[in-house]
């Protein structure tokens, strides 16, 4: 059975730095690219970064280029996302999600991060 | 890299079907047959429902169809049932590995 747990979320400051990282269970993982995508309270999705098998590749969504850093520990089965000079508007829940062939089958719960002075 | 557009609401009653587009470019849906159609129930993660255009995964009920055309993607749901009422994205690839997303149709059932 398929699992992804996100953690890491929280309440941040304004200008701040986040890790979240995406625990994976339940099938191949080097099969697999890893996303995150993010979801704004009452917006649409937003696709952000995806990191191929063995760090091979990294995606980004070019208006978050320059503040993202994907990552995946193949070993322990998990994926990472930095998040530098966290705005108002990262105030999002956090999901990670398996991609192959550009289309994520699999999905997280999802993390909440909220940017707030 | 702008977000695909889709209607913000669209609604049926039982048994009718509803039909939710997805409009692009030339450079995303019009360039390459990876639009997907995804389900989200209020708090709850997206399910994907139709992959490449028009593949269902395994136990996506065949009431869910996709279609393209040109820049336009297309997700019909024939049969409209009480529990199709959430909220409905599509997906496309954009060219370099990037993944970009409609803003989101809520699906009603009358």
């Amino acid at each position: 059975q398929v699992h992804l747990e996100e953690s890491g979320g929280g309440l941040v400051k304004p200008g701040g730095s986040l890790r979240l990282s995406c625990a994976a269970s339940g099938f191949t993982f080097t099969d697999y690219s890893m996303s995150w995508i993010r979801q704004a309270p009452g917006k649409g999705l937003e696709w952000l970064s995806c990191v191929s098998p063995g760090n091979k590749h990294t995606m980004y969504a070019d208006p978050l280029r320059g503040r993202l850093s994907v990552s995946r520990d193949d070993a322990k089965r998990s994926v990472f996302l930095q998040i530098d000079n966290l705005r108002a508007e990262d105030t999002a829940v956090y999901y990670c999600a398996t991609e192959n062939y550009f289309k994520s089958e699999y999905w997280g719960r999802g993390t909440l991060v909220s940017v707030s002075s | 890299q702008s977000a695909l557009t889709q209607p913000p609401s669209a609604s049926g009653s039982p048994g009718q079907s509803v039909t939710i587009s997805c409009t692009g470019t030339s450079s995303d849906v019009g360039a390459y047959d990876y639009v997907s159609w995804y389900q989200q129930h209020p708090g709850k993660a997206p399910k994907l429902m139709i992959y490449e255009v028009n593949k269902r995964p395994s136990g996506v009920p065949d009431r869910f169809t996709g279609s393209k055309s040109g820049n336009t993607a297309s997700l019909t749901v024939s049969g409209l049932q009480a529990e199709d009422e959430a909220d409905y994205s599509c997906a496309s690839h954009a060219g370099g590995g990037i993944v970009i997303f409609g803003g989101g149709t809520r699906l009603t059932v009358l």
